[in-house]
């Protein structure tokens, strides 16, 4: 089944401790990207990737890292969590360019990873 | 700046009665792509519908219609026959073109259908 997969789905942390939060898509695509949702705020992009090794900051990156060593993996690091990075998370891919005619852009969400900061 | 923007916080809508969710944009590319996405209380993001820039019908999928209005850079989403599993949030988006492949929401509007 294509699927993106996001861990952990659920995490309560402490400040400063750091997290990673994982996302492996099995659908060999090159596009990767991170969004926190906020209320009242919608969907913000964090981070994306168009493919290995080639990352960009989206509009709301402090706070986060990422990297793309590998295709199908995209993992979001918080070096050191703060409350205001209390959210949840969405991990989402999108197929190549090269699809044809068909493309749209269509991104392809993870279930969510809803993290909280004490 | 690209911005999209949802007017409508919260709507309700009678059951079987069709309801429009509003969503205007803002962008200087020529090139873009316009989407909607439903999020039910279970928290995943469903794709809905799409609309390229230069498409020039109205994108249409089941029950759901995309009003494009260039011009007026609105992209209206269309329920019809609202059923009760309709009831969620929704979130219309636009994706950017200029090379960097960004894509940016708008604030969701929840819609709650009554029986």
């Amino acid at each position: 089944e294509a699927q993106v997969t996001q861990n952990p789905r659920y995490l309560i942390t402490v400040t400063g401790k750091k997290l990673t939060v994982t996302c492996s898509q099995n659908m060999n695509h090159e596009y990767m990207s991170w969004y926190r949702q906020d209320p009242g705020l919608g969907l913000r992009q964090i981070y994306y990737s168009m493919n290995v090794e080639v990352t960009d900051k989206g509009d709301v990156p402090e706070g986060y890292k990422v990297s793309r060593k590998e295709k199908r993996n995209f993992p979001l690091i918080l070096e050191s969590p703060s409350p205001n990075q209390t959210s949840l998370y969405f991990c989402a891919s999108r197929p190549p360019l090269e699809a044809g005619p068909s493309f749209t852009g269509e991104l392809f969400f993870g279930e969510g990873s809803r993290l909280t900061v004490l | 700046a690209q911005k999209i923007t949802q007017t409508q916080p919260g709507m309700f809508v009678q059951e079987k009665e069709a309801v429009t969710l509003d969503c205007t944009y803002d962008t200087s590319d020529q090139s873009y792509g316009l989407f909607w996405y439903k999020q039910p209380s279970s928290g995943e993001m469903i794709f809905l519908i799409y609309q390229g820039s230069y498409d020039e019908q109205n994108a249409t999928e089941g029950r759901y219609s995309l009003n494009f209005q260039k011009a007026r850079k609105s992209a209206n989403l269309v329920i019809s026959a609202s059923q009760l599993g309709d009831s969620a949030m929704y979130f219309c988006a636009m994706r950017e073109y200029a090379g960097t492949y960004k894509y940016i929401f708008g604030t969701g509007t929840r819609l709650k259908v009554l029986a």
